[in-house]
């Protein structure tokens, strides 16, 4: 079945540091989704992505929808200490299907 | 922006019970609703699709005689875990998408704590 490899799997971060994670598969994808996951919660959309080469933003979050179809990025700009939790990339390979889920990343804050 | 709403958020019970967990969307309209499974500091797994009007989808490895679901109208889907046991327990977490289809995103629910003693 489709797979998505999203990396890091986890990473720490200090106050006002910029944040980059990104999902890789070897299938095409006409749908990205990133979310995010607060602990004993359910996952929060962030940001949609529809189009190849898309790049969109909302706030300091800023995702691109990869050219080949098959990645997409997000970055986070001057992190906040609420940025900390787990963030998802999504994809549909056609609309109406089923979603498949990247590993997640989890945003630690440096001690 | 699109709501769903489950209930309840957490649920601790003997096991041998069965145990029903609802998902709403409260501000539209869904045909199709999504039942997830999330193991600790694990990503979501797909359990089952469940379609207003009809038989849900299962994925391969769920029992369906398991876990029951029911959508009987457009904005209320139902899982019911049957007669629960220890490795039931679990986070679940539903979510749903506007009928109007297209590229419409999922949107999900703050998921069902399930503890099973």
């Amino acid at each position: 079945g489709q797979q998505l490899n999203q990396s890091p799997q986890s990473m720490f971060i200090q106050e006002g540091e910029d944040v980059s994670m990104n999902c890789t598969s070897s299938s095409i994808f006409n749908t990205w989704l990133w979310y995010k996951q607060d602990p004993g919660e359910g996952p929060v959309l962030l940001i949609a992505l529809y189009k190849a080469g898309e790049l969109t933003s909302n706030g300091r979050l800023t995702a691109q929808f990869g050219i080949t179809r098959k990645d997409s990025f997000l970055n986070i700009s001057a992190s906040i200490p609420s940025d900390v939790g787990i963030y998802f990339c999504a994809g549909h390979i056609a609309a109406g299907n089923k979603l498949t889920f990247g590993g997640g990343t989890r945003v630690l804050v440096k001690p | 922006g699109a709501v769903v709403s489950q209930h309840p958020s957490w649920v601790i019970c003997k096991s041998g019970t069965s145990v029903k967990i609802e998902c709403r969307s409260l501000d539209f309209q869904a045909t199709t609703m999504f039942w997830y499974r999330q193991f600790p500091k694990q990503s979501l797994m797909l359990m089952a699709t469940s379609n207003e009007g009809s038989k849900a989808t299962y994925e391969q490895g769920v029992e369906k005689d398991k876990f029951l679901i029911n959508h009987a109208s457009l904005t209320l889907s139902t899982l019911t875990v049957t007669s629960a046991h220890p490795e039931d327990s679990s986070f679940y977490i539903c979510s749903a998408r506007d009928w109007r289809g297209g590229n419409q995103p999922q949107h999900f629910g703050d998921g069902t704590r399930l503890s099973i003693l």
